[in-house]
């Protein structure tokens, strides 16, 4: 069964610019989460989503990042434009929905995308 | 809010060795789930173990265990018998049971241990 896979793995851009970063989620998994940690930091949440709607994205820093799921598949998250402090490595999750009584589920993580804002 | 505090940037452990991560967390919750994960440079970031706060036994996997002490919010990761594939960054993770709220997804991580493993 293939894991959370994250495109691209790196990705160096200049201040200014756009990135989009993708994320496809275990197969059947409804909840995606994103996650990043900027250098030196902890690793922090940022939004939840159960299919297609967001759940939680109390931990989204700005309007310059958008996250969507179209049709409760995969992800993107785009930043726009692009900062220096948004350098760091952006993890996407995901884990099986039972219900939103139940948090005990494990959370599978893809392996990152390192984003360098130039 | 809940913090989670890991309070050693790097430990290092000699091969077959049994080495201790720590961990301390901040909560107000009675009800919680407590988490190591292991990311291995350039790989996925993979559960190691986890403890429900309900239960008073230390959760075990095979080399990994954990000592859980609820009153002091302290929740310490033991290797035992270190491997050279241990090597990795271990992050400590707090989430809260919050059955029906909006924030039941959301992880809060330490900082990160470095552990190496010297043959």
């Amino acid at each position: 069964e293939a894991g959370v896979t994250q495109f691209p793995s790196h990705s160096v851009i200049e201040k200014g610019q756009t990135v989009t970063l993708r994320c496809d989620p275990i197969s059947g998994h409804d909840n995606l989460y994103w996650y990043r940690r900027v250098m030196g930091k902890e690793i922090k949440f940022l939004l939840h989503f159960v299919k297609e709607s967001k759940q939680d994205e109390s931990g989204m820093p700005n309007n310059r990042f958008l996250a969507e799921r179209t049709g409760g598949t995969y992800s993107t998250l785009k930043v726009q434009p692009a900062e220096l402090e948004d350098s760091g490595v952006y993890f996407c999750a995901s884990s099986q929905f039972r219900d939103r009584f139940y948090s005990g589920n494990t959370i599978y993580f893809g392996e990152g995308s390192w984003l360098t804002v130039v | 809010a809940q913090t989670v505090t890991q309070s050693q940037p790097e430990m290092s452990v000699q091969e077959a060795e049994t080495v201790t991560l720590s961990c301390t967390y901040d909560t107000s919750e009675s009800d919680y789930y407590l988490f190591w994960y292991k990311q291995p440079p350039s790989r996925q970031m993979i559960l190691v173990i986890r403890q429900e706060a309900y239960k008073q036994q230390n959760a075990t996997e095979n080399r990994f265990s954990v000592n859980f002490q609820k009153a002091a919010k302290s929740f310490s990761l033991k290797i035992s018998d270190s491997q050279l594939g241990d090597a990795a960054m271990y992050f400590c993770a707090y989430r809260s049971s919050n059955a029906g709220g909006t924030s039941y997804g959301k992880l809060t991580f330490g900082q990160g241990t470095i552990l190496t493993v010297h043959p």
